[in-house]
């Protein structure tokens, strides 16, 4: 069955970069673009961006680019984001997401647990 | 960036009522429209994908339709597992975006 299985909880303080994992399985991982959604406390679902894992091609909102790296190490069946110069507004849950297509109509299938990222000093 | 809009952010509703929740695209977004449930502590989970696809294994008392940039997620008699935050997503741009949610509560 297909899985996203995320890395454990993060503390950093603010300036500071985190890097977060999300391992895939039940499926070919080259296969389906993976993208990343955050929730900060008592706000909503953010959308960061989206990678292709095949190509390494990358879209980013635009809020986070140049802060948002989004990487991949295919022998592992892994996606990573990483988000620099943290703040404490980056403290939220991120979540990856599995991309799939019907037609031409993206949506994410599947998704990992979360991971809590808090930003403190 | 395209803007989408949901109405209402909350509302209070009792078992077996009927739910309406509206999302208004900025432009037009053809049927690139999902609707997604979040419960605290859970991931997202896909309801709806084109605007009125149900996600397999999705009961079928959600439904969503469209109307040009309007888009409606109904839930036709709601279950008290439904008391969440539902979203919805364009993927009309390749830089997608969500609503704002809309809380649905336990009247």
């Amino acid at each position: 069955q297909v899985q996203l299985v995320q890395s454990g909880a993060e503390v950093k303080k603010p300036g500071a970069s985190v890097k977060v994992s999300c391992k895939a399985s039940g499926y070919t991982f080259t296969s389906y673009e993976i993208n990343w959604v955050r929730q900060a406390a008592g706000q909503g679902l953010e959308w960061m961006g989206w990678m292709n894992p095949n190509s390494g091609n990358t879209g980013y909102a635009q809020k986070f680019q140049g802060r948002v790296t989004m990487t991949r190490n295919t022998s592992i069946s892994t996606a990573y984001m990483e988000l620099s110069s943290l703040r404490s507004e980056d403290t939220a849950v991120y979540y990856c997401a599995r991309i799939a297509v019907a037609g031409t109509v993206y949506y994410s299938d599947y998704w990992g647990q979360g991971t809590l990222v808090t930003v403190s000093s | 960036d395209i803007q989408m809009t949901q109405s209402p952010s909350s509302l209070s509703a009792s078992v077996g009522d009927r739910v309406t929740i509206t999302c208004r695209a900025s432009q037009s977004i053809s049927s690139y429209l999902n609707w997604y449930q979040h419960k605290p502590g859970k991931a997202p989970k896909l309801l709806i994908y084109a605007a009125s696809s149900l996600q397999s294994g999705v009961p079928s008392r959600f439904s969503g339709s469209a109307s040009g940039t309007d888009f409606t997620l109904t839930i036709s008699s709601l279950e008290p597992e439904d008391f969440a935050t539902y979203y919805c997503q364009q993927s009309y741009s390749t830089l997608l975006t969500f609503g704002g949610g809309t809380r649905v509560e336990i009247k």
